[in-house]
């Protein structure tokens, strides 16, 4: 089955700078790679997601790349807030796959 | 719309002591999962139901039961309690499922403690 890594386990950055969390993922089938932020307490929600068809993806602050051959994806966040504080987790599905399987998240912390 | 709804919030068992966690979404949603989170493990999935009358074993099935109850409704059993299942149980669901790219909404999950 699919396995994803994801790295670092904890981030901390000034507000201000940016933050990148980066994944890796086994299954080269694999063609659906979402993020979801996770605050204190709360539920997961997606904030972005990428196809293999695409190379990146921007939404405001945040971005995600993709490179198929190295089997890895990346989040971007720029200008960060306090807000952006929380647990990010990666996840990907390979063709035909009902799953996702997620990473075990990154606790990214902004210092003002 | 209240989306995805869990219950109970939260729950204390004795080991051996089976209970039912109840998941409803009113999104018309086919596909639902019931993912356990603990702490640095991330969210692992336990079962999954990608269309009504269907459902499959996820990453850690063992000592757990489900039921797709209708379309709307995705319930997991626990028949004996282990502290082991001590964890947040979160249910989800989508329009789509897995690699189809169907954002998955979350319910606002069941803190379970097993003594």
């Amino acid at each position: 089955g699919e396995n994803v890594e994801q790295h670092p386990s904890t981030l901390s950055v000034q507000e201000g700078d940016s933050a990148v969390i980066k994944c890796t993922y086994s299954d080269s089938a694999s063609n659906y790679f979402p993020w979801y932020k996770q605050e204190l307490g709360k539920r997961p929600q997606l904030i972005i997601d990428i196809r293999s068809n695409v190379g990146e993806k921007k939404d405001q602050r945040i971005a995600v790349t993709l490179n198929k051959t190295a089997k890895h994806f990346s989040l971007h966040i720029t200008e960060t807030q306090p807000e952006d504080s929380a647990v990010y987790f990666c996840a990907a599905s390979g063709a035909g796959s009902y799953q996702l399987t997620f990473g075990k998240g990154t606790k990214l912390s902004v210092i003002p | 719309n209240a989306g995805v709804t869990q219950t109970p919030k939260f729950q204390v068992l004795k080991t051996g002591q089976s209970m039912t966690l109840q998941c409803a979404q009113d999104m018309n949603h086919n596909s639902m999962y019931w993912y356990r989170q603990d702490p640095g493990m991330g969210l692992r999935l336990i079962y999954y139901s990608a269309s009504e009358g269907t459902t499959d074993k996820g990453e850690v099935p063992n000592g757990y039961n489900v039921s797709r109850l209708n379309k709307r409704e995705f319930s997991l059993r626990l028949e004996s309690a282990a502290p082991s299942q001590t964890s947040v149980y979160f249910c989800a669901s989508s329009e789509v499922s897995g690699s189809l790219g169907g954002e998955q909404f979350f319910g606002p999950g069941t803190r379970l403690t097993v003594l």
